[in-house]
C-alpha cells in the first residue's frame, strides 16, 4: 500500500478559474477527510465522508467548494471561481472508521494569482 | 474541537530533551493528539492520550495532560536530528480535528 495519494501536488491558477483536486485514500479505509492548511497555521477541517456519504461540512466550506466521493474510493475537491484567499495546501486524510489515526497525504498546494 | 493554542519555535541541541506545550478549550474531547509534519511529507500521528489519563509514555515521547488547566505537553527525550519538524497538538472527535498553529522544533547537531 502506497499511502494516501493526492494530485496534482501543485496547482497555479488565475483568480476566477475552477480547480479540482483528487485524493486516493488507503484502500479499505472507509473514511476520507479534507483539511486546508494555510502558511503558519495548523490544518483546518473542511469535510469528511464515510464511504460515499458526505457526513459533515465545515462552515469554512463555502458554496464555491464541492467535494464528492462517488464510489466510496477516491474523492475530488472542486473549487469554483477561485479567489486569492483560497491559496493554501489542501490535505486529504483517510482512516478506518473513526480509529484514532489519520493517515495524511502530502497535500495539493493551490496558488491563486 | 475548538481553539487550540501553541507557541511557535523551539531550538534544542541534539541529545537534550525538548518540551512542547499546548492549551486547548474543548474539554469534551475524548482524546488529544500530537502530530508531526516534516518538510514535503504528510502529517504523521505521533501519539495520543485518552482524556482520563494524566500521562502517557511511548518510547522517547512523554505526554502530560492537565485537564484542570486544559494543558497538554509533549516531551521528547534524547532529541535527534530526525525530530526536526513542526509538531501540532489537536483535539476533536471522529478525526474531525482542531489543530494548533504548531511548534517548529529545530535540532542543532
Amino acid at each position: 500500500d502506497t499511502g494516501v495519494s493526492q494530485n496534482p501536488r501543485h496547482k497555479i491558477t488565475k483568480r476566477g478559474q475552477n480547480v479540482t483536486f483528487r485524493c486516493d485514500p488507503i484502500s479499505e479505509h472507509n473514511r476520507l477527510y479534507w483539511y486546508r492548511q494555510t502558511l503558519g497555521q495548523g490544518p483546518e477541517f473542511l469535510t469528511y465522508f464515510q464511504n460515499e456519504a458526505q457526513l459533515e461540512k465545515s462552515r469554512l466550506l463555502s458554496d464555491r467548494f464541492s467535494a464528492e466521493r462517488p464510489k466510496g474510493s477516491f474523492s475530488t475537491l472542486e473549487i469554483q471561481r477561485t479567489e486569492q484567499g483560497d491559496s493554501a495546501m489542501y490535505l486529504c486524510a483517510s482512516s478506518v472508521d473513526s480509529r484514532r489515526e489519520l493517515f495524511f497525504g502530502e497535500g495539493s498546494r493551490l496558488t491563486v494569482l | 474541537g475548538e481553539d487550540v493554542e501553541q507557541s511557535l519555535f523551539l531550538s534544542v541541541r541534539e541529545g537534550d530533551s525538548s518540551v512542547i506545550n499546548c492549551t486547548y478549550t474543548d474539554s469534551s474531547s475524548t482524546y488529544l493528539y500530537w502530530y508531526k509534519q516534516e518538510p514535503g511529507a504528510g502529517l504523521q500521528l505521533l501519539t495520543y492520550i485518552f482524556s482520563n489519563m494524566d500521562m502517557k509514555q511511548d518510547q522517547r515521547l512523554t505526554v502530560l495532560l492537565n485537564k484542570k488547566d486544559k494543558h497538554l505537553s509533549l516531551r521528547i527525550a534524547d532529541t535527534q536530528t530526525g525530530d526536526s519538524a513542526i509538531y501540532f497538538c489537536a483535539d476533536g472527535e471522529d478525526n474531525r480535528l482542531a489543530f494548533g498553529k504548531g511548534n517548529q522544533v529545530v535540532v542543532i547537531p
